[in-house]
């Protein structure tokens, strides 16, 4: 069965320091690979989406950028935090079909000091 | 224009009851896909139905139902006899199929009263 699995769970960071979040789906090949960002009490905004290795569109312009080194890995990254990075990050994973359901991993939580 | 639409904040609900989340929709693309998700005080969301456009029937999942009512572009989510567990945020989606996009609502943060 596939599985998604998202690090680290927490993170406090001081600004303009770097960021890395990781995230890894297992048990599928070809996924389409998203990161989300939700404030507190909100709903979640699309940051960016995959389709395939080194094929990333952006959806909001902003201080980070995201990677996909292999099929099964996405990367989110920011050369330097602001605190309005702060947030829950999630990242999710689907199938291309007739559904292509999202199913998300457990998130981080980052706050930037 | 708002993509989905949940009107609803907040909901109260008694144990064993009935309730009936709202969920409208904006779209010109004929192919989409709706989608509700749960997300509990952990953060993580967790599916649990899936309608899609062309879908004759209303979709069901153990007890989620979802209320398609596709001339009125609405999607609302019923959950029978709810439970203690069901509190949580509830999110809306929808994905365009011809343009691999993704939408969320705001949520409706549902409570489940003993």
């Amino acid at each position: 069965s596939q599985t998604i699995h998202q690090w680290p769970a927490t993170l406090v960071q001081p600004v303009g320091s770097p960021l890395s979040l990781e995230c890894t789906v297992e048990g599928t090949s070809n996924p389409n690979l998203y990161w989300y960002r939700q404030a507190a009490g909100r709903g979640l905004q699309l940051l960016f989406y995959s389709i395939g290795i080194d094929q990333i569109s952006s959806e909001v312009p902003q201080n980070l950028s995201a990677s996909r080194p292999q099929d099964r890995q996405f990367i989110l990254s920011s050369k330097k935090l602001l605190l309005s990075d702060s947030g829950f990050y999630l990242c999710a994973w689907s199938v291309e079909g007739a559904k292509n359901i999202q199913y998300f991993g457990a998130g981080t939580r980052l706050s930037v000091l | 224009a708002q993509k989905i639409t949940q009107t609803q904040p907040g909901m109260f609900v008694q144990e064993k009851e009935a309730v009936t989340l709202d969920c409208t929709y904006d779209t010109s693309d004929p192919s989409y896909g709706l989608f509700w998700y749960k997300q509990p005080s952990s953060g993580e969301m967790i599916f649990l139905i899936y309608q899609g456009s062309y879908d004759q029937q209303n979709a069901t999942e153990g007890r989620y139902s979802l209320n398609f009512q596709k001339a009125r572009k609405s999607a609302n989510l019923v959950i029978s006899a709810s439970q203690l567990g069901d509190s949580a945020m509830y999110f809306c989606a929808m994905r365009e199929l011809n343009f691999n996009k993704f939408y969320f609502g705001s949520g409706t943060k549902l409570n489940v009263k003993p």
